[in-house]
């Protein structure tokens, strides 16, 4: 079955120790994405990558990290979190088209930093 | 810059009724539009999308949209509501590279029996 998957789907833990959310999907994707869901305020882009080792920012990047090591696997990772990135985060991913790219969500990851 | 703006946070309709969700962008280059819904719970899932074929795009679950350039408009509509429906809604633009992609604030469709 085609599908991104993340883990783990809840999480709670204390500002300042670090911590990895991991993305994989087996759809042979090139580009993923990573984003956070607030309310009131929809989904912001945090990171993206077009492809291995192709990474870029996207609108709400600071205190995350990415790397994109092997095609199918796109790791979020807060360094230090702190408490305003409590929140809900997908992983999504695509295949280019020259435009109009159809992303596949993961089921989301809720985050609660104290 | 592209944006997206939805009109309602939230949206209740009687089952049976129409419904209309309504979404305006802005975009400095032929944008590419979607729809996307997320049930509770879960991560979106594609409704529709619009990449400058049909102005008029079918969906699924009966769902359809059209694009309107002169509007700035792609708003969403299903003739006959059903309690199914009921989740939240999210209008999109992409760039022409596909990678980033704007959403909108989102909009809770409530469905009453």
């Amino acid at each position: 079955e085609a599908q991104v998957t993340q883990n783990p789907r809840y999480l709670i833990t204390v500002t300042g120790k670090k911590l990895t959310v991991t993305c994989s999907q087996n759809m042979n994707h090139e580009y993923m994405s990573w984003y956070r869901q607030d309310p009131g305020l929809g989904l912001r882009q945090i990171y993206y990558s077009m492809n291995v080792e192709v990474t870029d920012k996207g609108d709400v990047p600071e205190g995350y990290k990415v790397s994109r090591k092997e095609k199918r696997n796109f790791p979020l990772i807060l360094e230090s979190p702190s408490p305003n990135q409590t929140s809900l985060y997908f992983c999504a991913s695509s295949s280019p088209q020259g435009g109009g790219e159809t992303q596949y969500f993961g089921p989301g990851t809720r985050l609660l930093v104290l | 810059a592209q944006s997206v703006t939805q009109l309602g946070s939230h949206v209740s309709v009687s089952e049976g009724a129409l419904v209309l969700l309504r979404c305006n962008y802005s975009s400095s280059v032929p944008p590419y539009l979607f729809w996307y819904v997320q049930y509770p719970n879960q991560g979106l899932q594609l409704l529709l999308k619009y990449t400058s074929a049909a102005t008029l795009v079918k969906g699924i679950n009966g769902f359809e949209a059209e694009f309107k350039k002169s509007e700035t408009s792609f708003h969403l509509t299903k003739p006959s509501a059903h309690m199914s429906d009921a989740a939240e809604y999210f209008c999109a633009v992409s760039d022409t590279g596909g990678f980033k992609t704007i959403f909108g604030a989102g909009t809770r469709l409530f469905v009453k029996a």
